[in-house]
């Protein structure tokens, strides 16, 4: 199985700060790395596909980089509303398999 | 709009067999390349992909459960079935069925999800 890992585990971050959260795999997966954004309560919402593509009606701050084994995700300036768990996922290889999550607070 | 929604049992007994349907409308599961699977996240903890199917029937399983699971898919009703055998409570979680483009956008719909509680 691909390992993934992401770090922080938690983040906290105050509102206008940019924020970055690590995805790392272990072995490459190319491009086929995708992020989800999950509120307490709800089920998740995917925000990046194909490492840096912008899933329609995702607001511009979010962004994902990388590819191989080290990925990004960076809110150019996070918002209250940014209030999550983020969780990284590769789609390489099956099983498919999702990283622990970031939890980020708000400060 | 493509919508999905778990239905099923949200208490079973340990040993006992879960089974769960989704029933989803906006898109075929007989396109090329559309599956349709299941995900779960025990209470605090990350997700877990469990199971795919596609329209030609291909079905992917995670290799760690794959002796308790089995997905199916009634393409005229619009519903995939998940049944997990030998429940335990570590299966705990909520289930969470989800769509999928092969090679696109990943799990790109989900449904509300259903919280199953394991417990005698």
């Amino acid at each position: 199985d691909i390992q993934m890992t992401q770090s922080p585990s938690t983040l906290s971050a105050s509102v206008g700060d940019r924020v970055t959260i690590t995805c790392r795999a272990s072995q490459s997966i190319s491009k086929w790395l995708a992020w989800y954004q999950q509120k307490p309560g709800k089920a998740p919402k995917l925000l990046i596909y194909k490492a840096s593509s912008l899933e329609s009606g995702v607001p511009s701050r979010f962004s994902g980089s990388g590819s191989g084994t080290e990925f990004t995700l960076t809110i150019s300036s996070l918002q209250p509303d940014d209030l999550a768990t983020y969780y990284c996922q590769q789609y390489d290889k099956y099983p498919y398999t999702f990283g622990q999550g970031t939890k980020l607070e708000i400060k | 709009q493509i919508t999905l929604k778990e239905s099923g049992p949200t208490q079973v007994k340990p040993t006992q067999t879960l089974t769960l349907t989704c029933t989803f409308s906006g898109f075929s599961l007989t396109t090329h390349g559309v599956g349709v699977g299941w995900i779960r996240q025990p209470p605090g903890m990350a997700l877990e992909w469990l199971a795919l199917i596609y329209g030609d029937d291909d079905k992917p399983y995670s290799p760690s459960l794959r002796s308790r699971l089995t997905i199916t898919k009634d393409t005229s009703r619009n519903q995939v079935v998940l049944t997990m055998t030998n429940m335990d409570p570590v299966d705990t979680a909520t289930y969470y069925c989800v769509h999928l483009m092969y090679g696109d956008r990943s799990f790109d719909y989900w449904g509300q999800g259903i919280l199953v509680t394991v417990s005698s």
